[in-house]
This record gives structure tokens, sequence and C-alpha cells, in this order.
């Protein structure tokens, strides 16, 4: 199985801030990462796929990057609905693997 | 639109069980390329992928719950169904369905499943 590493696993922030969110797999994925948001309610939408595509109706401040191993997630300027949990999930080879989460929350 | 809900028991006992079903809307698991997963989650953990299964009847199943796992469709009736077997209070946890198209592009709200005698 692909294991998937996601740093940091909590990330306190201001609004407005810049931030970013790593994933590292185990072994190379050739871009095939996703990011995901889930709310507190349980709610999760896509966010970003295979790598860097925004899904539709996704804001532009959030935006990914990456090749190989290493991939990561940057909100440009945060804002409040922004506060959440967000998941990385590679979908190179099965089974289907998710990174650990990181808590994005209010500094 | 594309919607996505997901039913189940609610709670049941160990060594029991588990039929999810997952009842869908704005697209057909009878056109080509179409497919529909199941991921868990439990209390305060991480996701975990378990199964998927394809328009072509093609399925893929997470190794880690050996054979415990059945997917299933009903295309007609624009619903998948999950069976898992043996359930264990370790599988207490809310399990979600999703459209997949590689990544998950529409999800359900979840249904949460306890695990308890």
């Amino acid at each position: 199985d692909i294991q998937m590493t996601q740093s940091p696993s909590s990330l306190p922030a201001s609004l407005g801030e810049r931030v970013t969110i790593s994933c590292r797999a185990s072994q190379g994925i050739s871009n095939n990462l996703n990011w995901y948001q889930q709310k507190p309610d349980g709610t999760i939408k896509p966010l970003i796929y295979y790598t860097s595509n925004l899904q539709s109706g996704v804001p532009s401040r959030f935006s990914g990057s990456g090749s190989g191993t290493d991939y990561s997630l940057t909100i440009s300027s945060l804002e409040p609905e922004d506060f959440a949990m967000y998941y990385c999930q590679q979908d190179a080879s099965f089974p289907y693997t998710f990174g650990a989460g990181t808590k994005l929350e209010l500094k | 639109q594309v919607t996505l809900k997901e039913s189940g028991p609610g709670i049941l006992q160990p060594s029991q069980t588990l039929s999810l079903t997952c009842s869908f809307s704005g697209f057909s698991l009878s056109t080509y390329g179409m497919c529909v997963g199941w991921i868990r989650q439990s209390s305060g953990k991480g996701l975990e992928w378990l199964a998927n299964i394809w328009w072509n009847d093609d399925k893929y199943y997470n190794p880690s719950l050996k054979n415990r796992l059945t997917i299933s469709k009903d295309t007609s009736n624009n619903q998948a169904f999950l069976k898992i077997t043996n359930m264990d209070t370790a599988d207490t946890a809310t399990y979600y369905c999703a459209r997949s198209r590689g990544y998950f592009d529409f999800w359900g709200p979840g249904t949460m499943v306890t695990v308890s005698s």
C-alpha cells in the first residue's frame, strides 16, 4: 500500500494568512493526488484533483502543486470558512489511501 | 445535480453483517466510466477507503478488510450497496459513499454505524 504522510497535523493560522499543507507519498504517484476539505459537521468536498486542478466551485485562493512523492495544498489568504480539516488522497493505485489530515484552526 | 445519500441500520451487534445503501441521483452507474466508492471514518480519525464499483461491474476492495466486503449495485434504481460481515466494535464509524472519477467528486453526508453489544 502507498502510505500518505501529511503535515502538519495541526496548523494554527490567522485570517488573511497564506498557509501550505504538505503530503508525501511512500512512492511516486505520478501526480495522482487529490485534496479534500471536511467541515465539523462531517461534510466532505473535493478541492483539488490530479495535483493542481481546481474542482468546480472552489475558490481560486486554493491551489495545489507537486510531483513525484511530494505535494502541497496552498490557501493564499484564509477566509473564516477555510478553518476545517484537510486530507490528501492518492488514486495512483489500489488501495486508495488518505493522509491522516491537517486541522486548520484559528490562531 | 449530483447527490448521494447513505442509509444503514444505525446500530448493530458484534458479529452481525452490516448492510449499507447508497442512493444517488444526477448520474447513472450504467454510464461508461462511472464509479461509486465507499469510505469510512472512525470517530476522530482519518479516512479509510473501502471499495469501488464501476459501471461495468468491476470491483476493487481494500485488502485490509480481507474477505469481509461485498460491493454491488442496482443500476435501475440508482443504488449501490456495501456489505461488511463479522462486524466488530472497531468498525464503528461514519460510512460515506461517493462518486469516483479517480478522485471522489461528490460525497454523501455519511451514515453513522455503531457496533455495540
